[in-house]
């Protein structure tokens, strides 16, 4: 397997204020990071695709300007909730490609309460 | 489509008792097709996966089966232990350039000691 960490595991903000949450990948090197959101009993719902060294690839519907991803090395992904509103409460998780068997493990997920 | 069709959306079964979930896609030229199992307030853990060149991989209690010609691929989860309860979900990668995964809807295994 492959660890993959993100932090903080839970967080709670005010209207208006901006939260990063950091993935890491610990024991392996990952150029291509994902961010998901996943609602109470629902699926994973992928964000953006998070590519080192460039601009990251958002899914339609998603805000680049209020979801800002940095891909800045390759153990390092941050998502940076801007702005945030209590609807952008959620479970957010992130997941990173491994190897050239291209295997995709997951983070535990980050909990945002945004109040 | 985008969508991963999977089947059951809710499965109780005894502890004992083999559990199977059900999963269809669309893209034939999909090419990867992992298992995860999500415990409540955690993150997906990759159980079990099978590749488009293979029909069948076990692990232990574990199975996936993949049937390319249905676009049909199965999780067999044998002697279940109260321990396996969770929401398992399939996905499939497309052979795109980004490898990103489409997840289906879940399945939420109960087993019942």
């Amino acid at each position: 397997g492959a660890v993959v960490s993100q932090h903080p595991s839970r967080v709670i903000c005010k209207s208006g204020t901006s939260v990063k949450i950091e993935c890491r990948s610990l024991d392996f090197q990952a150029t291509t990071m994902f961010w998901y959101r996943q609602f109470p009993k629902q699926s994973l719902m992928l964000m953006a695709t998070s590519n080192e060294g460039s601009k990251a690839t958002y899914e339609q519907g998603v805000e680049k300007d209020k979801f800002l991803i940095n891909h800045a090395s390759l153990t390092l992904s941050t998502l940076t909730v801007t702005s945030a509103h209590p609807e952008d409460s959620s479970f957010y998780i992130c997941s990173a490609l491994k190897g050239s068997g291209n295997t995709i493990y997951f983070g535990e997920g980050s909990w945002l309460t945004v109040v | 489509g985008e969508n991963v069709e999977q089947h059951p959306s809710t499965l109780s079964v005894q502890e004992g008792d083999s559990a199977v979930i059900k999963c269809t896609y669309s893209d034939s030229a999909s090419n990867y097709f992992p298992w995860y199992k999500q415990e409540l307030g955690k993150g997906p853990q990759l159980i079990i996966d099978i590749r488009s060149n293979v029909g069948e991989k076990k692990d232990q209690r574990i199975a996936v089966t993949l049937n390319k010609t249905a676009k049909h691929f199965s999780l067999h989860i044998t002697e279940t232990q109260p321990e396996d309860s969770a929401v398992y979900f399939c996905a499939e990668r497309r052979n795109t350039g980004f490898q990103k995964l489409v997840f289906g809807t879940g399945t939420r295994l109960l087993v019942s000691p």
